[in-house]
């Protein structure tokens, strides 16, 4: 099956900072790549997914890079504001038919004031 | 829509005791997923459902946990007896089509002292 590896586990950045979250995923067929954000004693929600047809995808502050030959891909966030602390998981997935969705372990990310 | 509805938020219970995990999922969403969150696992896919019918329950973790989707509004996850180990915060989500974005509910925190 599908393994979602995330780096790094914490990240302090200080607001203003960028911040870039790892993951690696070990099935070349998987496609559909998911971030999920899940602050403190809340649910995870979704806030980018990108497929496999395209290499990047934005939105306002947020970046996802996908490098398919290298079975990585990354979240970026630019000028960080102290509501972006939270736990990031990536996930991976090949669409369609039944296949899991793979979470990644999760980042903790500390904007600091 | 007011989104997933998980109920009850927090449950507190005695080792033996039966608990019964509730879930309304988003009105046309196909699919239903069970996830139970630990500090040590993070997030773990329990089972599945599309159309109402089950999937995949590889994740469950024994026979004391079953699942069931007697309809397109609603689920339940049930652990009987409970271990202090089931504690954890439970998860139900649902989607349209499985590789799109999950809505997550709010969880249950579920503590077995």
């Amino acid at each position: 099956g599908e393994n979602v590896e995330q780096h790094p586990s914490t990240l302090s950045v200080q607001e203003g900072d960028s911040a870039v979250i790892k993951c690696t995923y070990s099935d070349s067929a998987s496609n559909y790549f998911p971030w999920y954000k899940q602050e403190l004693g809340k649910r995870p929600q979704l806030i980018i997914d990108i497929r496999s047809n395209v290499g990047e995808k934005k939105d306002q502050r947020i970046a996802v890079t996908l490098n398919k030959t290298a079975k990585h891909f990354s979240l970026h966030i630019t000028e960080t504001q102290p509501e972006d602390s939270a736990v990031y998981f990536c996930a991976a997935a090949l669409a369609g038919g039944y296949q899991k969705v793979t979470f990644g372990t999760g980042t903790k990310l500390q904007v600091i004031p | 829509d007011a989104g997933v509805i998980q109920s009850p938020r927090h449950e507190v219970t005695e080792m033996g005791q039966e608990v019964t995990l509730r879930c309304k999922p988003i009105s046309g969403h196909d699919y239903l997923f069970w996830y139970r969150q630990t500090m040590m696992r993070g997030l773990e896919l329990l089972i599945y459902f599309n159309n109402n019918v089950p999937i995949d329950d590889s994740g469950m973790p024994e026979d004391r946990f079953s699942a069931k989707m007697p309809n397109a509004s609603f689920s339940t996850l049930k652990i009987q007896p409970s271990e202090p180990r089931d504690s954890a915060v439970y998860f139900c989500a649902s989607s349209f089509g499985q590789h799109y974005g999950y809505t997550f509910g709010s969880g249950t925190r579920l503590t077995v002292v």
